[in-house]
């Protein structure tokens, strides 16, 4: 089955060290997105790739950064992570020019020592 | 400032009879809307969406009702089963936002047998 798939499912780092999630697509879809949610919130977009084009949210911290190296994949780099950056984060994509709808993964969560 | 807004955290049915999930959206800009089912440790996964030119949208037991003078959609769910126990999560997006969906927080829906 075509699909969104996300590593490492459960991901423990610690304070201020360097972490990489991973997601990789079947559908071969042109966008990808990254989305954090924390405990009981919305999921918030944090950037998004149309095929290798870079869209970077306003408020998306500098700590976070992104790379398509393919159509395939899509990495999410936090380079210090703090405490607040425990959450869930959410690789989706879609191919339609209006991005609906989106299809997810079903996560990694990240957990900071 | 939250965009889109699901105000009950959480809601309970019992099976067979009707659950009716709310959603308040400000953005007038927005035109497309669309609901999303999360079960634990998995991601959202599309359920149904509305366009902007309807008012209403079946599909199946499910059913979405979108009322733009008030800025409120619905979900509908008739019968209720238990596999609907869940997080419904609202989300909406526009031309304006480019295809980015805007989430709403989510309610926990429970169907009890």
């Amino acid at each position: 089955d075509a699909m969104v798939i996300q590593n490492p499912r459960y991901q423990v780092t610690q304070f201020g060290k360097p972490v990489t999630l991973s997601c990789s697509q079947t559908l071969n879809h042109n966008v990808m997105y990254w989305y954090q949610q924390k405990s009981s919130q919305a999921p918030k977009l944090l950037f998004h790739y149309y095929d290798k084009d870079f869209n970077n949210e306003a408020d998306t911290p500098d700590n976070f950064q992104s790379r398509r190296p393919n159509t395939s994949f899509c990495f999410l780099d936090i380079r210090s992570p703090g405490l607040g950056d425990a959450a869930m984060y959410l690789c989706a994509t879609s191919n339609r020019a209006d991005g609906q709808p989106q299809h997810f993964g079903d996560g990694t969560r990240l957990s900071i020592l | 400032d939250q965009q889109v807004k699901q105000n009950s955290p959480s809601l309970s049915v019992q099976e067979g009879r009707i659950s009716i999930l709310n959603c308040d959206y400000t953005n007038s800009m927005f035109d497309y809307f669309l609901w999303y089912k999360k079960y634990p440790a998995e991601g959202p996964t599309f359920l149904i969406s509305i366009s902007s030119i309807k008012d209403k949208n079946e599909d199946g037991r499910f059913t979405v009702f979108l009322n733009k003078s008030a800025k409120h959609l619905s979900l509908h769910i008739v019968p209720s089963q238990p596999g609907d126990s869940a997080v419904y999560f609202c989300a909406a997006t526009g031309v304006s936002e480019g295809g980015k969906l805007i989430f709403g927080q989510g309610t926990e829906l429970s169907v009890k047998p």
